[in-house]
């Protein structure tokens, strides 16, 4: 059964560091893995997906890796502001092709102090 | 696209009353999923539909959950009788096979 973990569960930091979020699966075997950002009391907001072939990808400020014989992703945040202070969950794509649910890490908590 | 709808957006009931939640997926996009997210146990799939067909429903808790798409625009989620431990918020999301998934705001469930 594939499960997800995020460390840490929460992590404080002062605008302009970069920082990197982790998050490791134990079922190497998935189709693709997704990055979201939620907001207190909002939905989630997707941030980056990556499918299996792909090592990483890239928006802006944003870089999410995936080494998928490890059962590692990471998302990297440069420059970070307070407006990014949200909690970010990973969640994997079971490799059943394009079907298959999503499951989800507890999430990392995110606060970045002005 | 206004994305996923969903409603209602905040829904307080007494325990034993049905609860319906609701929801529009982005249009053209063929799979719809149910998530639940506590707390203690964080988001939970409960059901996926793909072309409006149940494919895996054994993330449901109990017969007491029901879910249905009559057609492509339009999913319920429905809790008979409800309980205070199905408090939670319940999302909704879709996607194309094999893309991103986007999510609704959510509904809070308050079950007194």
């Amino acid at each position: 059964k594939q499960e997800v973990t995020q460390i840490p569960a929460a992590l404080s930091v002062p605008e302009g560091e970069n920082l990197v979020l982790n998050c490791s699966f134990t079922d190497s075997a998935i189709y693709n893995l997704q990055w979201f950002r939620q907001d207190p009391g909002k939905g989630l907001t997707s941030l980056l997906l990556i499918q299996s072939s792909q090592r990483e990808q890239t928006s802006g400020r944003l870089n999410a890796s995936l080494d998928k014989s490890s059962g590692r992703s990471t998302l990297y945040i440069a420059a970070s502001q307070p407006g990014d202070s949200a909690t970010y969950l990973c969640a994997v794509r079971g490799d059943g092709g394009s079907q298959g649910n999503l499951i989800f890490g507890k999430g990392t908590k995110l606060s970045v102090k002005p | 696209d206004a994305g996923v709808i969903q409603s209602p957006r905040h829904e307080v009931t007494e325990m034993g009353q049905e609860v319906t939640l609701r929801c529009k997926p982005i249009s053209g996009h063929d799979y719809l999923f149910w998530y639940r997210q506590t707390m203690m146990r964080g988001l939970e799939l409960l059901i996926y539909f793909n072309n409006n067909v149940p494919i895996d429903d054994s993330g449901m808790p109990e017969d007491r959950f029901s879910a249905k798409m009559p057609n492509a625009s339009f999913s319920t989620l429905k809790i008979q009788p409800s309980e205070p431990r199905d408090s939670a918020v319940y999302f909704c999301a879709s996607s194309r096979a094999g893309g991103e998934q986007f999510f609704g705001p959510g509904t809070r469930l308050t079950v007194l």
